[in-house]
């Protein structure tokens, strides 16, 4: 079946630092969503991009559809403490036969530097 | 404008129980997903409903679970004859239509079988 390899699985943070992760997929996507999920919660939508090549921003997040369709990375700019929780890309056909049913990677943990 | 709505919160159930599981959509939204989570692992899909119809039921487990998405009234996941291995977050997302822009999560039912 479809996977997607996000990376890394956590990273620490230090407040003020610059963040990046990425997203990897054997199969093609034409949608790329990334969420966050703090503890107990949801997944709360951050960035969604519809096109290859398409950077889109918002606020501190800039997040980039990979031309191959099967990549994605997400940064985020200047962390601060509210940053910390699990961040998950998901993929999404939304095409053809498909549900429109998401496709999630394992996710990657921020926490804050000791 | 209340968002994704699932109840109960938490539940603990000890083995061969029922767990009912229940979601309601955000106003206007007419199709429902349902993810599940285990711990440390990213959302995986388990079924796709329309009202009154399951649309895709592939990550479904043959047996035990069942969907549904009444005409009137919540969507409801049930799971039959509860084992420890159903332990895991329960995720509802409700969707404007098939797949659109990626959906809203509500906070999830975390399910304990003890």
């Amino acid at each position: 079946g479809q996977q997607l390899n996000q990376s890394p699985q956590s990273m620490f943070i230090q407040e003020g630092e610059d963040v990046s992760m990425n997203c990897t997929s054997s199969s093609i996507f034409n949608t790329w969503l990334w969420y966050k999920q703090d503890p107990g919660e949801g997944p709360v939508l951050l960035i969604a991009l519809y096109k290859a090549g398409e950077l889109t921003s918002n606020g501190r997040l800039t997040a980039q559809f990979g031309i191959t369709r099967k990549d994605s990375f997400l940064n985020i700019s200047a962390s601060i403490p509210s940053d910390v929780g699990i961040y998950f890309c998901a993929g999404q056909l939304t095409d053809g036969g498909s549900q429109g049913n998401l496709i999630f990677g394992k996710g990657t943990k921020l926490s804050v530097k000791p | 404008n209340a968002g994704v709505m699932q109840n109960p919160r938490h539940l603990v159930r000890r083995r061969g129980q029922e767990a009912r599981l229940r979601c309601s959509p955000m106003k206007g939204h007419s199709h429902v997903y349902w993810y599940r989570q285990l711990p440390e692992e990213g959302l995986k899909f388990m079924v796709y409903l329309q009202k009154e119809n399951i649309i895709d039921e592939s990550g479904m487990p043959k047996e035990r679970f069942s969907a549904e998405f009444p005409k009137e009234g919540p969507s409801i996941l049930r799971i039959q004859q509860v084992v420890r291995g159903d332990s895991a977050a329960y995720f509802c997302a409700s969707s404007p239509g098939r797949g659109l822009y990626g959906y809203t999560f509500g906070s999830g039912t975390r399910l304990t079988v003890v």
